[in-house]
């Protein structure tokens, strides 16, 4: 079975600071990554996601992730954050066999960016 | 093309009482997962549905039920509500493809009094 697990549920940055946020995953098939985020009140929206090729990916509003098979991560990168970053992220795992993806949602970090 | 559309976004219940959601995905995607999140328990898989079909259900009471129709739009219905099923219930769709990238409705938060 598949899961994802992400390490801390609140995170704090000061703006203009380093962004990390951590997600590790377990398939049993090669599986596909994503990160959602989701402002309050509404909706998941994509930021990015790896599917196959180049192992670091580049998504929206300044946000990258890198895939390490080795370490079975695919954590949340952004040199530095800004207030508009504050918001709810969500790791995804797609992954599956016999032509069903089935896909996994991690626990979610909530992201404070302090002035 | 137009996002994925709930209605209704808002929604006010008393303990007892049953309620649907609706759910019209992007044009052209045949499946559709709802998903249900509240503060305590984050986001929770509640069922996916592909071509009128259920292929996939999470661990919740039989009172969540779902249902496709053959336009892909999709309700689902939680009966006997409670206090506890108070949450941002979300739908997301899909193409499928390789990935299954599921694309994520702005929701409908339901209130149970």
């Amino acid at each position: 079975a598949q899961s994802v697990t992400q390490l801390g549920s609140h995170v704090s940055v000061s703006e203009g600071a380093l962004v990390l946020l951590r997600c590790n995953y377990s398939s049993s098939v090669p599986p596909y990554l994503f990160w959602y985020v989701q402002y309050p009140n509404q909706g998941l929206q994509l930021l990015l996601k790896y599917t196959t090729g180049a192992t670091l990916v580049k998504g929206i509003n300044g946000f990258e992730a890198e895939f390490k098979k080795s370490e079975t991560s695919f954590h949340l990168t952004k040199p530095s954050a800004h207030m508009s970053d504050a918001a709810e992220y969500f790791c995804a795992v797609s992954g599956g066999s016999g032509g069903y993806q089935k896909v996994t949602f991690g626990t979610g970090t909530k992201l404070q960016v302090i002035p | 093309k137009a996002g994925v559309t709930q209605t209704p976004r808002y929604l006010i219940k008393t303990r007892g009482q049953q309620v649907t959601l609706s759910c019209s995905p992007i044009s052209g995607h045949r499946s559709v997962s709802w998903y249900q999140q509240t503060p305590g328990q984050g986001l929770q898989f509640l069922f996916e549905y592909f071509s009128e079909t259920q292929r996939n259900k999470g661990n919740f009471p039989g009172r969540f039920s779902g249902r496709q129709f053959s336009n892909s739009r999709s309700e689902m219905n939680v009966s006997t509500l409670e206090l506890g099923d108070s949450a941002l219930y979300l739908c997301a769709s899909s193409n499928y493809g390789e990935t299954n990238e599921q694309f994520f409705g702005p929701g409908t938060r339901l209130t149970v009094l």
